[in-house]
């Protein structure tokens, strides 16, 4: 059975600092997806990005970047000189093949910027 | 390009009423999800469906749940009788068979009293 980690419930950094928010995943399938979303204030929840199992390659997006192992089985997300806006629910979700599309969710990071 | 569209973005029923929670995906996408998340239980799949036809229901919490697509814009989530259990904020997203990333609408805040 799939199963996604988020050890860190609330995490309260000051403006500019780097964050790193965790994320372990549990699959037995070969092939599988990771993706972060982040739920700001308003409630929505907005795609990030998706890895695909075959592609280790960390990946840089602007102030975002995200490391994924598969050794370890964590796919963390460091962001880098945070800023207020930042400050939302941050979830990891994964997805297996054999599962069909179905997004198995981690509980969330609460991600607080103070100024 | 218009994003998933829910409606309405909230509702307030009194327990024992029918609640129709619409969703409109993204033009071109295949497949369409329904999300409930709430405080206790997190962000969990309800059902799904795959060119309008139900693939997994496994998530909806018993009868009183049912979901239609009756074409490849459209589908709804309906509550009959609702309880004040199924007060959430109730999520569809929608997804193109070429990706695997889903695309939420804004929620609806259902609040069952």
């Amino acid at each position: 059975a799939q199963k996604v980690t988020q050890a860190q419930t609330e995490i309260s950094v000051v403006e500019k600092e780097d964050v790193t928010l965790d994320c372990v995943y549990e699959t037995r399938d070969t092939t599988y997806y990771l993706f972060w979303y982040k739920q700001p204030p308003s409630g929505e929840l907005v795609f990030l990005i998706r890895r695909n199992s075959f592609d280790e390659q960390n990946e840089i997006s602007g102030r975002y970047s995200w490391n994924f192992q598969k050794s370890t089985s964590s796919f963390n997300f460091t962001i880098t000189a945070s800023q207020v806006v930042d400050s939302a629910v941050y979830f990891c979700a994964l997805s297996e093949e054999t599962s069909g599309s179905r997004l198995t969710f981690g509980e969330g990071t609460q991600l607080t910027v103070n100024p | 390009d218009a994003g998933v569209i829910q409606s309405p973005r909230h509702e307030v029923t009194e327990m024992g009423q029918e609640v129709t929670l619409r969703c409109k995906p993204i033009s071109g996408h295949n497949s369409l999800f329904w999300y409930r998340q709430t405080m206790m239980r997190g962000l969990e799949l309800l059902i799904y469906f795959n060119n309008n036809v139900p693939i997994d229901d496994s998530g909806m919490p018993e009868d009183r749940f049912s979901a239609k697509m009756p074409n490849a814009s459209f589908s709804t989530l309906k509550i009959q009788p609702s309880e004040p259990r199924d007060s959430a904020v109730y999520f569809c997203a929608s997804r193109h068979r070429a990706y695997n990333e889903q695309f939420f609408g804004p929620g609806t805040r259902l609040t069952v009293l």
